[in-house]
């Protein structure tokens, strides 16, 4: 049973450059969320999904960052124009909905975007 | 507003002993709590959670915690540590109404020496 599966892995790029995370959920799993993890903040919620619709994306820090969910299987989380302070590693995780939202996340293995 | 406190940043005990990574919330509503844990260069993985029910929850790798609402805590625990459960620990909370994302905690780094 394939997990949530997020590419690329690693990404080194230079600031000002695009940025583009991708993450294909668990099949089946209505619900798709984007995390940020740093030593400073922790992990911090970006944006979520329910049927492919943003729920809320009031984690996202600024205009720079977008994420977008096409269809079921697939979502992308973008950064343009990247910063040095975008450097983090970025979660995709998705859950079922569940009775009442009891249904545990489950989530990729990330990708470490280091911003030079 | 929801908020989960992992007051230890770093909890050492020794192969074979009890261990505790502890764990307050603060929420308004029903909690819903969970444990995550985290090896290096990997995602977080579920190992329990408390919903409805028996305060006491089993979990993956013999880990279990318990639901004290009096003490709003769920800490988390595990009768005899191994040296393979040494890794970063989440305590995340959410209620049964509201948004669907979790707020987790900062984190406890379980260190067990052989």
């Amino acid at each position: 049973d394939a997990g949530v599966i997020q590419s690329p892995r690693h990404e080194v790029t230079e600031m000002g450059q695009e940025v583009t995370l991708r993450c294909k959920p668990i099949s089946g799993h209505d619900y798709l969320f984007w995390y940020r993890q740093t030593m400073m903040r922790g992990l911090e919620l970006l944006i979520y999904f329910n049927n492919n619709v943003p729920i809320d994306d009031s984690g996202m820090p600024e205009d720079r960052f977008s994420a977008k969910m096409p269809n079921a299987s697939f979502s992308t989380l973008k950064i343009q124009p990247s910063e040095p302070r975008d450097s983090a590693v970025y979660f995709c995780a998705s859950s079922l909905s569940g009775l009442g939202g009891n249904q545990p996340q489950h989530f990729g293995d990330g990708t470490r975007l280091s911003i030079l | 507003a929801q908020s989960v406190a992992q007051p230890e940043d770093q909890v050492n005990v020794a192969e074979g002993n009890p261990l505790t990574v502890k764990c307050t919330y603060s929420v308004s509503g029903n909690p819903y709590l969970f444990w995550y844990v985290q090896y290096p260069n990997r995602g977080l993985q579920f190992l329990l959670k408390y919903i409805t029910g028996d305060n006491l929850v089993k979990g993956s790798y013999g880990f279990e915690a318990e639901f004290n609402k009096s003490q709003t805590s769920f800490h988390l625990k595990k009768p005899s540590a191994l040296v393979s459960d040494s890794a970063l620990y989440f305590c995340a909370v959410r209620t049964d109404t509201g948004r669907r994302a979790l707020t987790f905690g900062s984190g406890t780094r379980l260190q067990v020496q052989p």
